[in-house]
């Protein structure tokens, strides 16, 4: 079993006010970590799939990095609003897998 | 945009029946996978299927479990005998390609309460 961990379990963000959260990973073995955004009664959504150590994504006002030698990812999202509520998903790849190991999620509730 | 789509999205069995997953991948996608997310648990990974056949599995997917791909469209999740502990949510997922830059692409899910 991977042991892929997201701190904090949920947070509470002020709209306007910006926010970050962590992924934490295996440091061996790396093929690629994916976040995903998951609205209540929805699919996950594919946010980013960051693969080499360094990695910077943007999407909007969502961005991630990546430290693979360290075993990190953060999300951070700038300029909360009320529609970012939802929880963040990060999942881990191995090399030679086919498979996402999962995170429990970071839960964001924005208030307005 | 395209999409995957699942059904049933509520599916109430009874312990020990046979149940049926759908799910319907992006139609140029070619692997497709299921996971499951017990309630209160991580979303978990059951298998993996390429070119007709399973690339990967989890030690969840034992012999009570299968998928195929009846059809160019259709992928299932067949739960042979199921048990209580099978309730669960269950994701249905596709990719184009399993290159490091593609996500899957998941389901909405759907819900198997096993009484």
């Amino acid at each position: 079993i991977l042991n892929v961990e997201q701190s904090p379990q949920s947070l509470h963000v002020q709209e306007g006010d910006s926010t970050n959260f962590t992924c934490s990973f295996p440091s061996s073995n790396f093929y690629a970590l994916h976040w995903y955004r998951w609205e209540t009664a929805k699919s996950p959504e594919a946010l980013f799939v960051m693969t080499l150590n360094g990695d910077e994504k943007k999407k909007g006002r969502i961005s991630a990095t990546l430290n693979t030698k360290e075993g990190y990812s953060y999300l951070y999202i700038k300029g909360s609003q009320p529609e970012d509520s939802a929880t963040y998903l990060c999942a881990f790849r191995r090399s030679n897998d086919y498979k996402l190991s999962f995170g429990a999620g970071t839960t964001v509730t924005v208030r307005a | 945009e395209p999409e995957v789509t699942q059904t049933p999205s509520h599916q109430v069995t009874q312990m020990g029946q046979e149940v049926i997953l759908r799910c319907v991948p992006i139609s140029n996608h070619l692997y497709f996978y299921w996971y499951r997310q017990i309630l209160g648990q991580k979303v978990e990974f059951l298998v993996s299927f390429y070119n007709n056949e399973i690339s990967e599995k989890s030690e969840i997917f034992d012999d009570q479990f299968s998928v195929e791909r009846p059809d160019g469209s259709n992928f299932t999740l067949k739960i042979r005998s199921t048990k209580l502990e099978d309730s669960a949510m269950y994701f249905c997922a596709s990719s184009f390609r399993t290159g490091d830059n593609q996500p899957q692409h998941f389901g909405d899910g759907t819900r198997l309460s096993i009484l």
